[in-house]
């Protein structure tokens, strides 16, 4: 079946880099997503990478894909306490859907 | 969470009541879901729409229903609540472009629900 999997918490301290991965099943997804979820907030679009990538970046955020061993990650540079939240995974299976990760919970000490 | 309103936000209802959930867009999006997210478990599909009149089951479906009659409007109805319904729920829109993001879908700010 479906699973996407994430670690749950990940804490850093402010000013390091943060990385979080996941790792997703299926292997025709064209596109890979990630969002945050802030305290009592809804799912915010942070990026996404498409499939045919295996790098791309976005100021301080790095995407990561590994097709092969169907591995994404997120790194955050020089994390700052505005980057504690909830981070999502997602792998796209088709006809317009998201199939989520658990989330990983990130938690930046000063 | 532009363009996206979830009502109510927060509602306490007892077991075997039945329950409405609405989310509105004003962003003119064909297609509209809702997740509900419970610890553990990220976010799951319950239903989405691809058109008006036009819905579909998603992963945990048991025990809710859909409607559209209108594109701004998807409700969600739980015909008898029960306790294991307790969760936040989630609205999301996407216009469904192939280009430049794809599925990428855009979330309303949630609607807690608890079930006594």
């Amino acid at each position: 079946g479906e699973d996407v999997e994430q670690s749950l918490f990940l804490s850093v301290r402010e000013g390091d880099s943060s990385v979080i991965n996941c790792t997703y099943t299926d292997s025709s997804s064209t596109y890979l997503y990630w969002y945050k979820q802030e305290p009592g907030a809804g799912l915010q679009l942070l990026t996404y990478i498409f499939s045919n990538m295996d790098m791309k970046q976005d100021q301080r955020l790095t995407v990561l894909l590994n097709k092969k061993d169907k591995h994404l990650s997120l790194r955050i540079a020089d994390t700052q306490t505005g980057d504690s939240a909830i981070y999502f995974c997602a792998e796209t299976p088709g006809g317009g859907k998201l199939i989520f990760g658990q989330g990983t919970e990130l938690s930046v000490k000063p | 969470d532009a363009g996206i309103t979830q009502s109510p936000r927060h509602k306490v209802t007892e077991t075997g009541t039945p329950v409405t959930l609405r989310c509105h867009q004003t962003e003119n999006h064909r297609y509209m879901y809702w997740y509900r997210q419970d610890p553990g478990h990220g976010l799951r599909l319950i239903h989405y729409s691809y058109g008006v009149k036009d819905t579909d089951k998603g992963e945990v479906s048991d025990g809710y229903s859909v409607s559209r009659s209108k594109t701004e409007d998807f409700l969600l109805t739980l015909e008898s609540a029960t306790s294991s319904q307790t969760s936040v729920y989630f609205c999301a829109i996407s216009d469904g472009a192939r280009t430049g993001g794809a599925e990428t879908q855009y979330f309303g700010p949630g609607t807690r629900l608890l079930v006594l």
